[in-house]
């Protein structure tokens, strides 16, 4: 299994443009998260989906973000417009059925200048 | 909502010693709490996780420890290696919620 996979591993855009991340979970994982990590906040949940449903979006900062999961192996995390302290690394992790344990992509590095 | 605070936010021990991270977390409910390991530009990935009806666990030379009455968990490395320096997050969450919530982290430093 190729594990959980982010694209692009790293993006630098000017502020005002549309920014896209994107995730494929490992297959057979029912759930998915998305984390934003910066040194000030450290990793915070940003919303997380099970069976492609999200549950919880509590932690999307503002209506400039949004995230959709068509289908069980595909997601996307939309920022419009992005901003300057929109830079971070973004992570997508997903974890085995009742284990807990998260396994997390590699990361999106995202700067906005 | 379940909120988790760690110390140090930095720690640095001699090749050998023992180190040791520490985390409290609010929420009654959470009965699940891993830590992670992230080195620097990786991913964080799981080195040890404990539930609520175990005390203390051990693998190697990490072990856990969870006090649920005072509602805190702790990683002890020891014999630590130059490659224990990394950054280190616990978490807690309740089984069933998913939802894991992660402390701000420990930059552990590993001095030769």
């Amino acid at each position: 299994d190729a594990g959980v996979i982010q694209s692009p591993r790293h993006e630098v855009t000017e502020m005002g443009q549309e920014v896209t991340l994107r995730c494929k979970p490992i297959s057979g994982h029912n759930s998915l998260f998305w984390y934003r990590q910066t040194m000030m906040r450290g990793l915070e949940l940003l919303i997380y989906f099970n069976n492609n449903v999200p549950i919880d979006d509590s932690g999307m900062p503002e209506d400039r973000f949004s995230a959709k999961m068509p289908n069980a192996s595909f997601s996307t995390l939309k920022i419009q417009p992005s901003e300057p302290r929109d830079s971070a690394v973004y992570f997508c992790a997903s974890p085995p059925t009742n284990t807990g344990e998260l396994f997390f992509g590699e990361g999106s590095r995202l700067t906005v200048l | 909502g379940e909120n988790v605070e760690q110390h140090p936010s930095t720690l640095s021990v001699q090749e050998g010693d023992s180190a040791v991270i520490k985390c409290t977390y609010s929420d009654s409910a959470s009965n699940y709490f891993p830590w992670y390991k992230q080195e620097l530009g990786k991913r964080p990935q799981l080195i040890i996780d404990i539930r609520s009806n175990v005390g203390e666990k051990k693998d190697q030379r990490i072990a856990v420890t969870l006090n649920k009455t005072a509602k805190h968990f702790s990683l002890h490395i020891t014999e630590t290696q130059p490659e224990d320096s990394a950054v280190y997050f616990c978490a807690a969450s309740a089984v069933g919620a998913q939802k894991l919530v992660f402390g701000q982290g420990t930059r552990l430093t590993i001095n030769p």
